[in-house]
């Protein structure tokens, strides 16, 4: 069976620290990657998504950045984190798009201080 | 680009009262449309989904949706909810063809005992 294992589970860093967040996804190949933010009242927003090793789509200009390494790997990143930043994040995968629905992972509570 | 509205942030009821929730997306194109379920202290996880067919969507714990295209709608319905339907719901929208899953803003349901 697939599973998404994503680290850290929380986070509390400085302002102007960097960030890595990693994602990784088990049981399946060629999955769809996602980063999303999740904030009190505004849903979940989309900030990365991948469809391929080294493909990586950017939804909102900001200060983070995502690479894909490998296959089932999906990390987000920041040179200098923001207050800005602080936030809940969600990684997910889904098999294709169209009607797969995404499966989440427990998410990374961060905070910026 | 696409978006998705849910009009009520938070909705408060009583157990065994119907609840409807509302949901709006602008995309004049095909689309494939999904609720999420966040309960307390969990991830979130897919209520039910419509991708063609019968507009009318039965999801797990009674829950069911109903996809109007002309209104650009898919409205949440449980006809009796009970205390443990108490979590935050997420409207979700893709292109048929897409790989970006946009959610709406989320609105919290309080289920009085």
């Amino acid at each position: 069976s697939q599973t998404i294992h994503q680290w850290p589970a929380t986070l509390v860093q400085p302002v102007g620290s960097p960030l890595s967040l990693e994602c990784t996804v088990e049981g399946t190949s060629n999955p769809n990657l996602y980063w999303y933010r999740q904030a009190a009242g505004r849903g979940l927003q989309l900030l990365f998504y991948s469809v391929g090793i080294g493909q990586i789509s950017s939804e909102v200009p900001q200060n983070l950045s995502a690479s894909r390494p490998q296959d089932r790997q999906f990390i987000l990143s920041s040179k200098k984190l923001l207050l800005s930043d602080s936030g809940f994040y969600l990684c997910a995968w889904s098999v294709g798009g169209g009607i797969s629905p995404l499966h989440f992972g427990n998410g990374t509570r961060l905070t910026v201080t | 680009a696409q978006s998705v509205s849910q009009h009520n942030h938070h909705v408060i009821l009583s157990e065994a009262a119907s609840l409807e929730l509302g949901c709006n997306y602008s995309y004049g194109g095909t689309v494939n449309l999904f609720w999420y379920v966040q309960y307390p202290g969990q991830h979130l996880q897919l209520l039910l989904k419509y991708f063609s067919g019968d507009p009318l969507v039965k999801g797990i714990k009674g829950f069911e949706a109903e996809f109007i295209k002309s209104k650009f709608s898919f409205n949440l319905r449980k006809p009796s909810v009970q205390w443990s339907d108490t979590a935050e719901y997420f409207c979700a929208v893709i292109k048929a063809a897409g790989n970006k899953l946009t959610f709406g803003g989320g609105t919290r349901v309080l289920v009085k005992p």
